[in-house]
């Protein structure tokens, strides 16, 4: 069976620093990947997609980028964290589309 | 682009049946995802609608108007663990499986 995980599980960060979130699936291949950001009091905004090795789509401009250096391995990365990047961090996988699942998240406090 | 529209909050007893809607507004639609999201976890997927009708799924069905841009969660028997936020997310007919969420229905449900 597919499991995805995300890690860190909980990260708090001042502002101006770098980040990296990682996030990987187990049991499938070739998934499209997602990564998303919920805001507190707001919906789920899709940050990036991927549909294959060093293939990403930006939703979003923002200081934040993705990279999928392996088939089920996705990574938000920020080379400044500001204050409006706290958030629900949620990797998501489809495969194959379109139904989306999702993995535990990473929650992030920006101070 | 879509437009995603759910109740806010809504309130019901143990036992009760509850029904979430949602209306939606697309320029091209080919998919309706509902998910369950308890308070501090990531999304689980619950239903998928692509043609008219009811799908049911245990105690929950979801129900789908391409026409009238409306779709439906039902819940019966409503138990304590109900309690949490339930998303819409339409697919549109693009090239890519990319889902645009509402904000949410928090359900609550009491003794």
């Amino acid at each position: 069976s597919q499991t995805i995980h995300q890690w860190p599980a909980t990260l708090v960060q001042p502002v101006g620093s770098p980040l990296s979130l990682e996030c990987t699936v187990e049991g499938t291949s070739n998934p499209n990947l997602y990564w998303y950001r919920q805001a507190a009091g707001r919906g789920l905004q899709l940050l990036f997609y991927s549909v294959g090795i060093g293939q990403i789509s930006s939703e979003v401009p923002q200081n934040l980028s993705a990279s999928r250096p392996q088939d089920r391995q996705f990574i938000l990365s920020s080379k400044k964290l500001l204050l409006s990047d706290s958030g629900f961090y949620l990797c998501a996988w489809s495969s194959p589309p379109p139904t989306q699942y999702f993995g535990p998240g990473t929650r992030l406090l920006v101070l | 682009g879509q437009n995603i529209d759910q109740p806010t909050e809504m309130t019901a007893t143990e036992g009760a049946i509850v029904q979430i809607n949602c209306t939606y507004q697309t320029s091209g639609f080919n998919g309706l995802f509902w998910y369950q999201q308890h308070a501090g976890e990531a999304p689980t997927f619950l239903s998928y609608n692509v043609l008219d009708g009811l799908e049911e799924k245990g105690r929950f069905s979801s129900f789908l108007s391409r026409s009238k841009g409306y779709s439906y969660l039902l819940l019966k028997e409503l138990q304590m663990k109900d309690s949490a936020s339930y998303l819409c997310a339409v697919r549109e007919n693009s090239g890519y499986s990319t889902l645009t969420f509402g904000k949410g229905t928090m359900l609550l449900v009491s003794p």
